[in-house]
This record gives structure tokens, sequence and C-alpha cells, in this order.
């Protein structure tokens, strides 16, 4: 089967501009997640999708972040402004359900860099 | 809240050597555990959990890890380095309730010399 797809793989832009990253799950994976990884750390979820609506949020900035999963397949997770503390890896990844015992299946993540 | 402590930010080891990266759990519910691997400019990938089913729990490429509720530890193991497990490992916890979300260590470079 076809992995998780990400695009852009890398992305440079300069603070105060704004920066889209998109997401393709696995064929009939329902629960989508997007993950943060600054270097040096773990992954630390952004946001959690059960098709096409939101189940957590709780960690993302909402005042820059946001996220859509529209018809609940493919997703965009959008910074507009960015800010320098932004640089980091963003991780895409996808279960068939929500939960522990279905294991996340990741893509190889967008790299930003904040100028 | 849950968290993971991963011990030592790197670990290097020889070819053929016992690996051992430390992974120490908080958790006010019983958890689920996981480690995971990740090779430069990759994706994460599973390499075992445990679920509450047996305490020894292995997974892909001989790793090994074993829950111990006393110690609130769930430590990877492999009897044998090679070359290719070069790479961060991250321990993660989840609750076995609710959202079930993914909280990960700060991760374990594990370097393998010839």
């Amino acid at each position: 089967e076809a992995g998780v797809a990400q695009s852009p793989r890398y992305k440079i832009i300069e603070k105060r501009q704004s920066v889209a990253f998109w997401c393709n799950p696995i064929s009939g994976h329902a629960t989508l997640y997007w993950y943060q990884q600054i270097l040096g750390q773990g992954p630390k979820l952004l946001i959690q999708f059960q098709n096409n609506g939101v189940v957590d949020d709780s960690q993302l900035p909402k005042d820059r972040f946001s996220a859509e999963r529209l018809k609940g397949v493919d997703s965009t997770l959008k910074i507009q402004p960015a800010k320098l503390e932004d640089s980091a890896v963003y991780l895409c990844a996808s279960s068939l359900e929500p939960g522990g015992l279905q294991p996340q299946h990741f893509g190889d993540g967008t790299r930003l860099s904040i100028l | 809240a849950q968290s993971v402590t991963q011990l030592g930010s790197h670990v290097s080891v020889s070819e053929g050597a016992l690996v051992l990266l430390r992974c120490n759990y908080s958790s006010s519910v019983p958890p689920y555990l996981f480690w995971y691997v990740q090779y430069p400019n990759q994706g994460l990938q599973l390499l075992l959990k445990y679920t509450s089913a047996a305490t020894l729990v292995k997974g892909i490429n001989g790793f090994e890890a074993e829950f111990k509720k006393s110690e609130t530890s769930f430590h990877l193991t492999k009897p044998s380095a090679h070359m290719s497990d070069a790479a961060e490992y991250f321990c993660a916890v989840s609750q076995n309730t609710g959202f079930q979300k993914l909280v990960f260590g700060t991760g374990t470079r594990l370097l393998v010399s010839p």
C-alpha cells in the first residue's frame, strides 16, 4: 500500500510570511494527525482529525495555525504569519481508527526553516 | 498528565554489542506504551507496542521491550547491534481510554560503531 504522502519536503520562508503543508493519508484511514517536531525534541501533536471532524486541537496555536481536512481525506496545515520559533519538521500521520491499538503511519515530513 | 522520560540523548555501542535504551513513564491510568524509530529525513516507524497483554513485547528488527509496572519502565533492548540500527528512537505513551493521544519522549540517538 502507498504510504502517507507529504509535500513539500522542504520550505524556507521569512518570518511573518505564510506557508501551507499538504498531507495525503493512507487510503481508508479515518484518523489523521499533524505533529510538530522541533530539533532535539519528540513530535508534539498539533491536531487530530477523525474523518473531517477535529478530535483534539488543544496544542494548536490557533492565532496563527489552522488546519482542515475537507471530505475526510487529504489535509492542509497553514501557518500565518510564521514566527522564528515555528522552524521545525511537520509530520503527518494516519491510522485506521483513533486509539492506541491502531498504529500510526507517518509521512517523511516537511522541514520548515524560518529566516 | 502523561509523560515519558528517555535517559540519555545519545547511546553509543559497538556492532554486535547489546543495545539498551531506557524509558520511564508517568501515567495516572494504565498506559499503552510504544517505541518508534526515526531514520534521517524520514518519518517515524513503529517498532513495538505494549497494550496490556504480555509484558515482554517483541517487535521488528530483533528489538524487544519489557513493561515493568513496579519500575514504571519500558526499556528497549536488542541482543546484538547492527550498523543499520543507527537512528533516533522515541518512546511514547498514551492512555487506554479517551482520545489516546500519543505523548513522545525527547528521543535517544543510537550510534553504532564497527
